[in-house]
């Protein structure tokens, strides 16, 4: 699996967008992005996922650069219960590791009043 | 639509007592089931996972098993609690081995005192 680099913490204004970085320099062809989120004493939440296209849905944006080695996770009106630690996760999906995710340190995204 | 359940939400148990934590999913078929341990301050650690009735694959030796002893039922056990056994255990389902869309339950808080 591509390893991924996320910034520890950041911070962000109420209404405001949140821009979360992730660094994927060695992804290979046909490895996803994958974007979950924490909020404190819960479980993980799906939030996003995609190839080589930018995403969007009803939670958020995803841009993948174009040769695939960073992609930027958008919460375009970023509210107090966006507060949480967010996972980027490369992966392939299918074949022998039946979905496994594998969970870094992520990035404890803090919305400020 | 599809629901996970995990119980019970907390539980206290003694140095050396047994575990039963549950978790059953409801909506979908034939699901991919996933058991994690967060410790305190730490990230997502996958202990099994299972494709199928009666499959199960374990991830990290360790002081407890898992069975899956109907298809959307996942069964997590210890014969004998330790104190690292203590964390927070969530329990994910994915609708099969080409999806990495997990979702996770609401978790059950386990100290071992």
């Amino acid at each position: 699996d591509a390893k991924t680099t996320q910034p520890t913490s950041m911070d962000c204004a109420e209404g405001r967008a949140a821009n979360l970085p992730c660094n994927h320099s060695t992804i290979s062809g046909n490895e996803y992005v994958y974007w979950y989120r924490q909020i404190h004493s819960q479980g993980p939440q799906y939030i996003i996922h995609g190839l080589k296209n930018n995403e969007t849905n009803e939670m958020a944006s995803l841009i993948i650069t174009e040769d695939r080695k960073s992609s930027t996770l958008i919460l375009p009106h970023a509210t107090l219960r966006d507060t949480a630690v967010y996972y980027c996760i490369v992966r392939v999906p299918g074949g022998t590791s039946y979905g496994k995710l594998t969970f870094g340190q992520g990035t404890i995204l803090t919305v400020h009043p | 639509s599809q629901t996970i359940h995990q119980w019970p939400a907390t539980l206290v148990q003694p140095v050396g007592s047994p575990l039963s934590l549950e978790c059953t999913v409801e909506g979908t078929s034939n699901p991919n089931l996933y058991w994690y341990r967060q410790a305190a301050g730490r990230g997502l650690q996958l202990l099994f996972y299972s494709v199928g009735i009666g499959q199960i694959s374990s991830e990290v030796p360790q002081n407890l098993s898992a069975s899956r002893p109907q298809d959307r039922q996942f069964i997590l056990s210890s014969k004998k609690l330790l104190l690292s056994d203590s964390g927070f255990y969530l329990c994910a389902w994915s609708p099969g081995q080409l999806s990495y869309e997990q979702y996770f339950g609401p978790g059950t808080r386990l100290t071992v005192t």
